[in-house]
C-alpha cells in the first residue's frame, strides 16, 4: 500500500531534549516536505526537499533541521525543543513537487508536546 | 509576499444545504490553487485544484473556480452531507513544480443531520 508513515505518532518531551521525528514514503517520490499545524494558523511549511541531498527552507524553519540522505526518508530534527514547538506535524511527499499534475500525499501526523 | 486568506469558521450547516467557503489569495503571476480536506484525526487529502484563470476544479461534488480578477478560489457544494464534516484548507503554489506551498488558516465545517 502506497503511504507516508511518521513516527512517533505522539510524543511528550521536555525543553532542550533533542528529538527526531521520522518520515518515510514507499512511492519513490522525489519531493518531501514537513509542515506544522497550529490552531488559527493553518499549516505552515517548515522545510522541503526536491530530491536526495537537496533541501530548502519553508516559511518557519527556525529551530528545525532536516536531512535527505536517501529518497524514502526525510527526518525532522529538533536539536533543542522549546514549548513553542508544541504542535501537530505532518510529513508529505509527491512525485516531483507541488504542481497541477502532481498529488501530495500526507502522513497521519505527529502530535508533539514540549513541556 | 504570497498569502491565502480563508473565511473564519466554524461553518455549521444542515444536511443538503448549500456550502460556500471563501478563499482569496495574494500572489504575483498565476499561482496554482488547491483545496485540501482534513477529516478528524487524519492527514490532509487533496480535494481539487486549478492552475489558470477560469479553470474549475471539481471532485466529490465540490467545485472551485479560479478567478483572477477577484483573486479568489471559493469552494462550493450544492448539497452537503454529514460525511463532509471536516476542516478545509485553501492553498497556493507559486510557479510550476515548485517546492513551496502556502496554506490558509483552515475552515471547519460541521454538517448536522
Amino acid at each position: 500500500e502506497a503511504q507516508v508513515t511518521q513516527n512517533p505518532r505522539y510524543l511528550i518531551t521536555v525543553t532542550g531534549k533533542k528529538l527526531t521525528v521520522t518520515c518515510s514514503q514507499n512511492m519513490n517520490h522525489e519531493y518531501m516536505s514537513w509542515y506544522r499545524q497550529d490552531p488559527g494558523l493553518g499549516l505552515r511549511q517548515i522545510y522541503y526537499s526536491m530530491n536526495v541531498e537537496v533541501t530548502d527552507k519553508g516559511d518557519v524553519p527556525e529551530g528545525y533541521k532536516v536531512s535527505r540522505k536517501e529518497k524514502r526518508n526525510f527526518p525532522l530534527i529538533l536539536e533543542s525543543p522549546s514549548p513553542n514547538q508544541t504542535s501537530l506535524y505532518f510529513c508529505a511527499s509527491s512525485l516531483y513537487g507541488i504542481s497541477s499534475t502532481d498529488t501530495q500525499y500526507f502522513g497521519p501526523g505527529t502530535r508533539l508536546t514540549v513541556l | 509576499g504570497n498569502s491565502v486568506t480563508q473565511m473564519e469558521g466554524p461553518v455549521t450547516l444542515s444536511e443538503e444545504a448549500f456550502l460556500t467557503i471563501n478563499c482569496t489569495y495574494t500572489a504575483t503571476g498565476y499561482p496554482s490553487l488547491f483545496w485540501y480536506v482534513q477529516y478528524p484525526g487524519e492527514g490532509l487529502q487533496l480535494l481539487l485544484k486549478a492552475t489558470k484563470a477560469d479553470d474549475k476544479g471539481s471532485n466529490k461534488g465540490f467545485e472551485a473556480t479560479y478567478r483572477k480578477e477577484t483573486t479568489s478560489f471559493h469552494l462550493e457544494k450544492g448539497s452537503v452531507q454529514v460525511s463532509d464534516s471536516a476542516v478545509y484548507f485553501c492553498a497556493l503554489a507559486q510557479g510550476s513544480n515548485t517546492g513551496k506551498l502556502i496554506f490558509g488558516q483552515g475552515t471547519t465545517l460541521q454538517v448536522k443531520p
